[in-house]
């Protein structure tokens, strides 16, 4: 069984400032990989980025990095010069051989304008 | 980028009807997709994954009699709450994966709130 965990429910930034999200997931799997999502108020779930397991090296997508520990579990998000739009409900979530992906119970960040 | 549409997007019901939700990749096809409910200011619990012309796999503690799902082709699945109860108003979700945009990545529908009164 794979587990995600997100710790932090809640978190604000203010705005151009930088937020760091954290989650760690635990699975015996040696092939998987690692989303982060975001969920804004219209519900629509938005791929933020991904990481594959087997890369050594982490994944940017514009201001959005991740600090992949794969030894330690640890899969964090780190958002650049917020801004307004990034408010939202972030989820973790992992999958494996099966495809299934498994969330973190998610954290709602805040943007203070 | 892989776009799922769901319909309908609201749906208010009296409590025993059956209500059908589909869930459609418009631009892809795809061979798995899964059913999501999420409560407010919850995550989402993923209630069952369907493959393209075989029965779908429920989670467990699902009942796979009152959430009846069909995946009949590439394109569509329906989620179809049966004798619908007022515990089983909340938001449900669908995703797509498969083809060359498979990855391991999932493509999410807008969701669908379903309010039974």
């Amino acid at each position: 069984a794979q587990t995600v965990t997100q710790s932090q429910p809640e978190m604000s930034v203010q705005e151009a400032e930088t937020v760091t999200l954290s989650c760690t997931y635990d699975t015996s799997e040696n092939n998987y990989y690692l989303f982060w999502y975001k969920q804004p108020p219209s519900r629509q779930m938005i791929l933020v980025i991904r990481q594959e397991a087997y890369k050594q090296q982490n994944a940017t997508e514009n201001r959005f990095s991740v600090n992949f520990q794969k030894a330690a579990k640890s899969f964090s998000l780190k958002i650049s010069d917020s801004q307004l739009g990034d408010t939202a409900m972030y989820f973790c979530g992992m999958s494996g051989a099966n495809s299934k992906l498994t969330f973190g119970k998610g954290i709602t960040l805040s943007v203070r304008p | 980028g892989a776009v799922v549409s769901q319909h309908p997007s609201r749906v208010i019901c009296k409590s025993g009807t059956s209500v059908k939700i589909e869930c459609r990749s418009l631009d892809f096809q795809a061979t798995t997709m899964f059913w999501y409910r999420q409560f407010p200011k919850q995550s989402l619990m993923l209630m069952a994954t369907s493959n393209e012309g075989s029965k779908a796999t429920y989670e467990q503690g699902v009942e796979k009699d009152k959430f009846l799902i069909n995946h009949a082709s590439l394109t569509l699945s329906t989620l179809t709450v049966t004798s619908a109860h007022p515990e089983d108003s909340s938001f449900y979700i669908c995703s797509a994966s498969g083809g060359y945009r498979g990855r391991n990545e999932q493509f999410f529908g807008p969701g669908t709130r379903l309010t039974v009164l």
